[in-house]
C-alpha cells in the first residue's frame, strides 16, 4: 500500500539558514509527489509537484524538491528561510486510484528563530 | 477567481447528532475531495466526487457520506456523531483530470463534538 513518511515532526531553523525537510514514500510505480504548506487556521497550499522528467523541481516561494527513486525520497529544500515560512509542511503521494486522492505524511512543523 | 469555499467555518455539535458540511469548488472544477485532519491521524482521505459520482472512497465508516450536485458543489454528512469525529474537515477541488491534477484546498470546517 502507498504511504508517506516524514521523519521529522518539528524542526527549528534560524532565519536566513538553509532548510531541508525529509519525505520518504512507498509506492510501486512512478509516484505522483506533492509538497503542501499549511499556515495556522488555513487550508493547504501547493508548493510543488513531481510527475516525471527532471528530478529537481522548482516551486513557489523559493522552494525546490529533489526526487530520488533509489532512496524513495522527495526532500523539500530552501536555501534561505524567512520568518514567514514558519508553518506545517506536508508531503503527499497520489493514491494510485483513478482520480485525485492523496495520501499525506503526518507533517513537519517548521519554526523559524531570529 | 474565487477559491474553494467551505461553510460553515466552525461548528459545535453534540454526540449522536448529525452534521452537514458544504463545499463550493473553484468555478470550472468538476472534482471535489474531502479530507479529515486530526492531530493524531493527520490528513486522511474521505472520498472524492467527480461529475456527481463518487470516484474514490477512503477507509471511513458508513456514517460518513457525501454527494455532489450538478453545479459541482458538494456536501458531506456525518451521522451519529462521536467525540472522535472532532476534526478539521478540508475540501479540495480540481479540474478532475486524474492523479496528477492539482488540488486546491479550502480553509476547512472545524467540527467540535461535545
Amino acid at each position: 500500500a502507498q504511504s508517506v513518511t516524514q521523519p521529522d515532526i518539528h524542526i527549528t531553523v534560524s532565519e536566513g539558514a538553509s532548510l531541508e525537510l525529509r519525505c520518504n514514500y512507498s509506492y510501486g510505480a512512478t509516484p505522483y509527489l506533492f509538497w503542501y504548506v499549511q499556515s495556522p487556521g488555513q487550508g493547504l497550499q501547493l508548493l510543488l509537484k513531481y510527475f516525471s522528467g527532471d528530478t529537481l523541481v522548482q516551486g513557489i516561494k523559493g522552494f525546490e524538491a529533489e526526487f530520488k527513486r533509489s532512496q524513495s525520497s522527495f526532500n523539500l529544500r530552501k536555501p534561505s528561510v524567512h520568518w514567514s515560512d514558519a508553518a506545517e509542511y506536508f508531503c503527499a503521494v497520489g493514491s494510485g486510484q483513478a482520480g485525485t486522492a492523496l495520501i499525506f505524511g503526518k507533517g513537519t512543523t517548521l519554526s523559524v528563530s531570529s | 477567481k474565487a477559491g474553494v469555499t467551505q461553510t460553515p467555518r466552525y461548528l459545535i455539535k453534540t454526540r449522536g447528532q448529525q452534521v452537514t458540511l458544504s463545499c463550493s469548488p473553484i468555478s470550472g472544477h468538476r472534482s471535489v475531495s474531502w479530507y479529515q485532519q486530526t492531530p493524531g491521524q493527520g490528513l486522511q482521505f474521505l472520498f472524492e466526487y467527480f461529475s456527481e459520482t463518487q470516484r474514490n472512497k477512503g477507509n471511513f465508516p458508513g456514517r460518513f457520506s457525501g454527494r455532489q450536485f450538478s453545479n459541482s458543489r458538494s456536501e458531506m454528512n456525518v451521522s451519529t456523531l462521536e467525540l472522535g469525529d472532532s476534526a478539521l474537515y478540508l475540501c479540495a477541488s480540481s479540474l478532475g483530470g486524474g492523479r496528477g491534477t492539482e488540488a486546491f484546498f479550502g480553509q476547512g470546517t472545524r467540527l467540535t463534538v461535545v
